[in-house]
Order: C-alpha cells, then sequence, then structure tokens
C-alpha cells in the first residue's frame, strides 16, 4: 500500500515569509508526527497527534510554528514569519496508534525547507 | 529526561567485514529503543526495535543489537558488511507511556570495496 506522503518535497521562501507542509499518512493510522532534521543531525521531535489532537507538542520550539489536523487524517505543520534558522527537513510519521512509543513509526521522505 | 549518544559520526568497514554502530543511551525509566537507517534520498527506514522483550534482537537485513542495561548501551552489528548498507543510522529512544522519541545525531556507514 501507500506509505506517508510528504508535499511539497522541496520549498524555498525568504525570511519572513508564511509556510505550509502537509502530511498523508497511512491508511488507517491514527498517530502522526512532525520532526525536524537540521544538516548533520538527527531528527527533533516536534509534535505528535493521535487523531484529531495534539497529545504532545513539546518540541515545537516556539509560537511561529503551529500544526494541525482537523480529520485525523492529513496533517499540516505551519510556520509563521520563516526565520533562516528554520531551514531544515521537515518528516512525518506515522503508526497505527493506541500502542504509545514503542509502535513502529513509518516515515515520509520529508519536506526541505530553504529560507532564503 | 532522556538522550541517546552514537559514539563516531563517520564508521569505514570492508566488504565482508564486522560491522558495529555504537549507541549508549540515557533514561530514567526502562527505555524503548530502536535503530532506523536512511539510505540517500529516501525516508527513515525501522531496522530493529528493543520493547522490554528478549534483549538480542535481531532485525532486517541481517542486522542485530543488544541492550545492555548495565552498560546503558544498544549497539548495532551485522556480521559481514555488504555495499548496500552504506547509509546513515540512527539510534533512538523512547519511554513507556510516552509518545516522544529522541534520536541520536547519527553513524554514517562507509563500505570499502
Amino acid at each position: 500500500g501507500a506509505g506517508v506522503s510528504q508535499t511539497p518535497s522541496n520549498k524555498v521562501t525568504e525570511k519572513g515569509k508564511y509556510v505550509e507542509l502537509r502530511c498523508d499518512p497511512i491508511s488507517g493510522h491514527t498517530a502522526l508526527y512532525w520532526y525536524r532534521q537540521s544538516l548533520g543531525q538527527g531528527p527533533e521531535f516536534l509534535i505528535y497527534f493521535q487523531g484529531t489532537g495534539a497529545a504532545d507538542d513539546s518540541g515545537l520550539p516556539n509560537d511561529r510554528f503551529f500544526a494541525v489536523r482537523p480529520e485525523g487524517s492529513v496533517s499540516t505543520l505551519k510556520i509563521q514569519r520563516t526565520e533562516r534558522g528554520d531551514s531544515a527537513v521537515y518528516l512525518c510519521a506515522s503508526s497505527l496508534g493506541g500502542g504509545g512509543a514503542e509502535e513502529t513509526q513509518y516515515f515520509g521522505p520529508g519536506t526541505r525547507l530553504l529560507v532564503l | 529526561a532522556q538522550s541517546v549518544t552514537q559514539l563516531g559520526s563517520h564508521v569505514s568497514v570492508s566488504e565482508g567485514a564486522l560491522v558495529l554502530l555504537r549507541c549508549n543511551y540515557s533514561s530514567s525509566v526502562p527505555p524503548y529503543l530502536f535503530w532506523y537507517v536512511q539510505y540517500p534520498n529516501q525516508g527513515l527506514q525501522l531496522l530493529l526495535k528493543y520493547t522490554s522483550a528478549a534483549t538480542l534482537v535481531k532485525g532486517i537485513n541481517g542486522f542485530e543489537a543488544e541492550f545492555k542495561k548495565s552498560e546503558t548501551s544498544f549497539h548495532l552489528t551485522k556480521p559481514s558488511a555488504h555495499m548496500s548498507d552504506a547509509a546513515e543510522y540512527f539510534c533512538a529512544v523512547s519511554k513507556t507511556g510516552g509518545f516522544k522519541t529522541i534520536f541520536g545525531a547519527g553513524t554514517r556507514l562507509f563500505v570499502k570495496a
């Protein structure tokens, strides 16, 4: 079946602009995660959704970052007033849900964001 | 708080040689431990995970890892490296009852012919 998909694959924007990054999880997966991976680093947790609600958003770096999942499937990560330091690969992952942190997460290919 | 340290940002081995990628973790509660692989231009893929069952965990592509509580380690091994194993490998930790997964900085594995 189809895996996790993310769009766009690449996004170039200017400092101060607003961007939206989209994630389509595997069908039937109720858990969804966003991570940020900077160059030379491992993925950094941003937020976790169980269904429509954000169960843990402790990784969002500041209030410029926001994520939604209104119908419990597709999720959008929104970044306001982008800064050059936001440049990174943004990864989305999904899992079946209900099993907590031990569940296998399936990752998308990521969106590479470059803020000029 | 939980953390992961991967020793060696780059590891180079010859084809057919033993692969050993080191991972040490810190956790105040029993952890779940994972190894992921990232091939060039591909998404992260789970190699194996430890969830408090057997301490020796076997994964895909001939990889295995052993959970050693006394050493707080979860090193990844493969008896014989193949050219196709060249990739970046990430160790990760999470905890019972939690949702957040903490990743190490990664180790890039090079395999020489």
